[in-house]
């Protein structure tokens, strides 16, 4: 696609509940981050992919947090027993690949847990 | 402290004036540096990158880097009220970025 695609735009879950967040890079860019974004704040690293592989983690807040890449293209960020403070903007990026890092995102997951 | 901290803002200009925004940042390795644009509800837009020493110009917007005092500053010229957003700074190192805090412009008519 022309762009970074992330679905869905908005997710309203229940404390507990299990979700998933999915994000499809601008074709061709083999670099793939994911940031969280709340309100009045810059984004924060959770985690980057090149490739399949995690190449770094050190951001996920929690064991509760977890990424896959499985054919090096689409991501998804799951997220067990979702708590209150996981509300927040999640950005998913691409880049065209190592040493390049100038990120282009996509339009958001607004994640709401009441 | 911050790994990337920027002026705290907000900061109001009149429209046609020149708007500065600083950033400065704490690792030493960090190579390469962003300036992003974010609209109120819209996600971050790259608008400058810069890698060496000295000023890199683009159109209205000018993008300064001193790496000794590791202190990176975006200005914009002839501000316009479109240009009222936050400005995020962001810093590569390790293949990622780190972003400020983010400043918010807003330009008056």
């Amino acid at each position: 696609g022309a762009g970074v695609s992330q679905t869905p735009s908005n997710k309203v879950t229940e404390k507990g509940k299990y979700v998933e967040l999915r994000c499809d890079p601008i074709s061709g860019h083999t670099a793939l981050y994911w940031y969280r974004q709340s309100l009045g704040q810059g984004p924060e690293f959770l985690i980057y992919f090149q490739g399949t592989g995690a190449a770094d983690d050190s951001g996920l807040p929690n064991d509760r947090f977890f990424a896959v890449r499985p054919e090096g293209s689409v991501s998804t960020l799951k997220i067990q027993r979702t708590e209150r403070g996981d509300s927040a903007v999640y950005l998913c990026a691409s880049s065209p690949g190592v040493g390049d890092e100038k990120l282009f995102f996509g339009s958001g997951t607004q994640l709401s847990v009441l | 402290q911050k790994e990337v901290e920027q002026n705290s803002g907000p900061l109001s200009v009149p429209e046609g004036a020149i708007a500065s925004l600083n950033c400065t940042y704490s690792d030493r390795v960090s190579q390469s540096f962003f300036w992003y644009r974010q609209y109120s509800g819209k996600s971050p837009e790259l608008i400058m990158s810069i890698y060496s020493n000295g000023d890199k110009e683009d159109g209205r917007f000018t993008a300064q880097l001193n790496k000794a005092s590791q202190y990176v500053s975006l200005l914009i010229r002839d501000s316009q009220p479109s240009d009222s957003a936050t400005y995020l700074c962001a810093v590569g190192a390790y293949g990622k970025l780190t972003f400020g805090q983010g400043t918010i412009l807003t330009v008056h008519p």
